[in-house]
């Protein structure tokens, strides 16, 4: 059975400071998806990997994927209030298949204070 | 282009009622899914359906059933409704092969 972990479950940052969400998964798969969840809001994609050191950047965010070591990281830096919300990683369990069934971890609440 | 729609937004249940949560997308995409998400946990899949015509169960699929109406809609349907099922719906669907998937605005409902 896949497992998705991540950690940390809760973080708390200061403004301007750097950190990394890491995101384990317990079997074969080459596509990961991260997604942002604001409270009471529906999640919204932030990144696709799909490839063995595959590396999305957007803005302060930035996302890689170590498939053998079936690990994927989001890395924050300098930190703002509007990043607050919680992150999701999500891993393909059917990949090449006819349709891709995604586990998700169970996500990380990310809180930055000023 | 409204992506991923939901109805309704909210519904409170008593035990034992029915209902159908309905989905749809305007994205011509294949596959559409039914996912709920409680306090503390990601997302676990209920069913999902990689085409037209076809559906599947998921990791918790217990206490519900689907339909695949048509390329654009995916319904959710309780037919009796329990206490554990209070929970916030949400339907997404994808492109394959680029598999991402888009989410609607969620379903917030309470079985009392």
């Amino acid at each position: 059975e896949l497992k998705v972990e991540q950690n940390p479950l809760f973080l708390s940052m200061q403004e301007g400071k750097n950190y990394t969400i890491y995101c384990n998964y317990s079997t074969t798969s080459d596509r990961l998806y991260w997604y942002r969840q604001d409270p009471g809001k529906s999640l919204e994609s932030l990144f696709v990997l799909l490839s063995n050191g595959a590396v999305k950047q957007e803005g302060r965010l930035m996302a890689s994927l170590d498939t053998k070591a079936r690990l994927s990281t989001l890395h924050i830096t300098a930190a703002v209030h509007d990043l607050s919300a919680t992150y999701f990683c999500a891993v393909d369990t059917r990949y090449g298949g006819a349709t891709n069934k995604l586990i998700f971890g169970t996500g990380t609440l990310l809180a930055v204070q000023p | 282009n409204a992506g991923v729609t939901q109805t309704p937004k909210f519904q409170v249940l008593k035990t034992g009622q029915s209902m159908t949560l309905q989905c749809a997308q305007d994205m011509n995409h294949n596959s559409m899914y039914w996912y709920r998400q409680d306090p503390g946990m990601g997302l676990r899949l209920i069913y999902y359906s990689a085409s037209e015509g076809t559906t599947d169960k998921g990791e918790v699929p217990n206490g519900y059933n689907v339909s695949r109406l048509n390329k654009r809609e995916f319904s959710l349907r309780l037919e009796s409704a329990a206490p554990s099922q209070t929970s916030v719906y949400f339907c997404a669907s994808s492109l394959i092969p680029y598999n991402e998937q888009f989410f609607g605005p969620g379903t917030r409902l309470t079985v009392l």
